[in-house]
């Protein structure tokens, strides 16, 4: 148990649905990552915040957004969902200086 | 990956040892990173590397040579549960990572 906490853990849709996938990072870290993983393609990097600012942004799309609230939980909104948006999404979380991501156990999306 | 390349498949036999490589073709990063991945489960944190050279950590242990870009993780006496993918990642401390593809070891026994 990495001490990051997704919910839900999975989800099945329509496409172009909205939903909402909310990540808890361990006590103490202050970032937040989200990833992509679909089958045909590796982890892909969505974005990056730190404590309530947005620091990176990678392969996201534009309807997909995210915030890191003040507790330092994050949301990630994925909206007008696509087949292709069927994947697993993964938050991980770290503490400045040190080395290492913690993932935590993903959210499998199902888009029908 | 962004320029990072591992093997696709690699098989060994349980006991034996393997080396699983990756090659980058990016500079100005702080670290290496090595990480486990089970189908469907989140990715696990195994090792990393900061400078040139080996890090050991039991039963893996990890190389880096920057001047080469490459870096490769050595796995000693394989047992059945370390049938994973291993994905290897270049980042800094503190920002997002880039991963490669990953490579997916199945141990035989």
């Amino acid at each position: 148990d990495s001490g990051v906490t997704q919910t839900p853990k999975h989800l099945i849709t329509a496409t172009g649905q909205r939903v909402t996938l909310r990540c808890s990072p361990r006590s103490g870290d202050l970032s937040v990552y989200w990833y992509q993983q679909s089958l045909d393609q590796g982890l892909q990097f969505l974005i990056h915040y730190y404590n309530g600012e947005e620091r990176a942004k990678g392969n996201i799309l534009e309807r997909f957004s995210a915030q890191q609230f003040p507790d330092l939980h994050s949301e990630l909104n994925l909206s007008s969902l696509e087949l292709g948006d069927s994947a697993l999404y993964f938050c991980a979380s770290s503490v400045k200086d040190s080395p290492g991501q913690f993932f935590g156990p993903g959210t499998r999306l199902t888009v029908l | 990956g962004q320029n990072i390349d591992q093997p696709t498949e690699m098989t060994a036999t349980e006991g034996a040892i393997v080396q699983i490589n990756c090659t980058y073709q990016t500079s100005g990063f702080n670290g290496l990173f090595w990480y486990q991945q089970h189908a469907g489960e989140a990715p696990t944190f195994l090792s990393y590397n900061v400078l040139d050279g080996l890090e050991e950590k039991g039963r893996f242990s990890s190389f880096l040579s920057r001047s080469k870009g490459y870096s490769y993780l050595l796995l000693k006496e394989l047992q059945m549960k370390d049938s994973a993918s291993y994905l290897c990642a270049r980042g800094n401390y503190g920002q997002n990572f880039v991963f490669g593809p990953g490579t997916r070891l199945s141990v035989l026994p």
